[in-house]
């Protein structure tokens, strides 16, 4: 079974602080993603990298980065954390996307099972 | 990108009842379509997909969904619901030219009583 796993259930930080979300997976996948999610809103694409050392900008990169050195590790970072950044943040991976490798399925998401940030 | 809405943010069912959750998306190009389930406190578990082929997609849990490329719709129903199912469920979305990114709905929360 493919393992998600973020380094926090639950963080409590203040405003100012520097943050560092940590998320690993176990299955050699290519592709890594950072969303947040807040009520009303679903799921909203922070950033996402397809390789180690890649990375692109989702629907909502500002005040966020990220990095992948790693295969299995992809950390997302708050540079200066701010209130507007209190959410659940959800971490998840896939394999290489269908039209790469020619496997459809491949891309199916698998989600760790979140961090709650507050911010205060 | 593509925009995914489900009409319904809060669906209460009583327990064997029937339930369908709606999803629409905007683009008719080719896509690949999903519904994935959240428990209280966990994180998203992919309920079923829709690649290609038949039109009716059955997935985990006695739900099934069924994709209607003329209305851009993703469907999802389940005939008899338990209290097991209360929780909130996501259609997302993706284009086949972009095929590794989602586009995710806002969610519907089905809370099952007894």
């Amino acid at each position: 079974d493919v393992k998600v796993t973020q380094s926090s259930r639950y963080l409590v930080k203040r405003t100012g602080e520097k943050v560092f979300l940590e998320c690993v997976q176990d299955m050699d996948h290519e592709n890594m993603f950072w969303y947040r999610q807040d009520p009303g809103l679903g799921l909203r694409l922070i950033y996402f990298s397809y390789d180690v050392k890649m990375k692109e900008k989702g629907d909502i990169p500002e005040g966020y980065s990220v990095s992948r050195e790693k295969k299995e590790r992809f950390s997302l970072i708050l540079e200066s954390a701010s209130t507007n950044q209190t959410s659940m943040y959800l971490c998840a991976s896939s394999l290489e996307g269908a039209g790469a490798s020619g496997r459809e399925g491949s891309y199916e998401q698998y989600f760790g099972p979140g961090t709650r940030l507050t911010v205060t | 990108a593509q925009s995914v809405t489900q009409l319904d943010s809060q669906v209460p069912v009583f327990e064997e009842a029937p339930v369908e959750l709606r999803c629409n998306y905007s683009s008719s190009v080719s896509v690949y379509l999903f519904w994935y389930v959240q428990y209280p406190n966990q994180g998203l578990q992919l309920l079923l997909k829709y690649l290609s082929g038949s039109t009716l997609v059955k997935g985990i849990n006695g739900f099934e969904a069924e994709f209607n490329k003329s209305q851009t719709s993703f469907h999802l129903r389940k005939p008899s619901v338990h209290i097991s199912d209360t929780a909130e469920y996501f259609c997302a979305v993706s284009d086949r030219l972009d095929d590794y990114k989602l586009s995710f709905g806002a969610g519907t929360t089905v809370t099952v009583r007894a």
